[in-house]
């Protein structure tokens, strides 16, 4: 399996663009979750998805976030409008879950995602 | 509260010197933790976890850690690390029955010649 894969690797947009990262998760998985890097804040759950559906999006930072996940096999993080304090390394994995929650995450290697 | 602190936010250490990364949580459940790796410019890699059974748990580039559930905590060891080791180390904890893990705010070890 190629693990999980993130498109773009980088994006450089200008402030008030929309922007949208993509997910592929490892085949057979069924939860996916979307995490934000920065300096300032580490490693922050925004959302995450079981079996296509959203579980939990209290870690959306506000409204120009969207996330959706049409199909097994892909999701997508949206910004819009996007803006500078955006900037950061956005990281998705996944994970297949049983009720005991006994297995890791696997993630993707990340976008780097600039706002000028 | 369920939360997973990482007390050192840098660890600097010579080539060949032991190290220990400290991980501690607090949960009223039972937990299953992970250390990750994550080398610059590249996703976070596992290198370990313990979910049942012994309580010393062997990860990858001959890292081990132990659960210690009186302490609360899940320390990262390695007996003697090189220049290859320089990352950032990441504590995370799935509670019992919860579908995300909680990731401490990270470590980064750093290894001087």
């Amino acid at each position: 399996d190629a693990g999980v894969i993130q498109s773009p690797r980088h994006e450089v947009t200008e402030m008030g663009q929309e922007v949208t990262l993509r997910c592929k998760p490892i085949s057979g998985h069924n939860s996916l979750f979307w995490y934000r890097q920065t300096m300032m804040r580490g490693l922050e759950l925004l959302i995450y998805f079981n079996n296509n559906v959203p579980i939990d999006d209290s870690g959306m930072p506000e409204d120009r976030f969207s996330a959706k996940m049409p199909n097994a096999s892909f999701s997508t993080l949206k910004i819009q409008p996007s803006e500078p304090r955006d900037s950061a390394v956005y990281f998705c994995a996944s994970s297949f879950l049983t009720g005991q929650g006994r297995t890791e995450a696997f993630f993707g290697q990340g976008t780097r995602l600039t706002v000028v | 509260a369920q939360s997973v602190t990482q007390l050192d936010s840098q660890v600097p250490v010579f080539e060949e010197a032991p190290v220990e990364l400290r991980c501690n949580y607090s949960s009223s459940v039972s937990v299953y933790l992970f250390w990750y790796v994550q080398y610059p410019n590249q996703g976070l890699q596992l290198l370990l976890k313990y979910l049942s059974g012994s309580t010393l748990v062997k990860g990858i580039n001959g890292f081990e850690a132990e659960f210690n559930k009186s302490q609360t905590s899940f320390h990262l060891r390695k007996p003697s690390v090189h220049i290859s080791d320089t990352a950032e180390y990441f504590c995370a904890v799935r509670f019992q029955g919860a579908q995300k893990l909680v990731f401490g705010q990270g470590t980064r070890l750093t290894i001087n010649p």
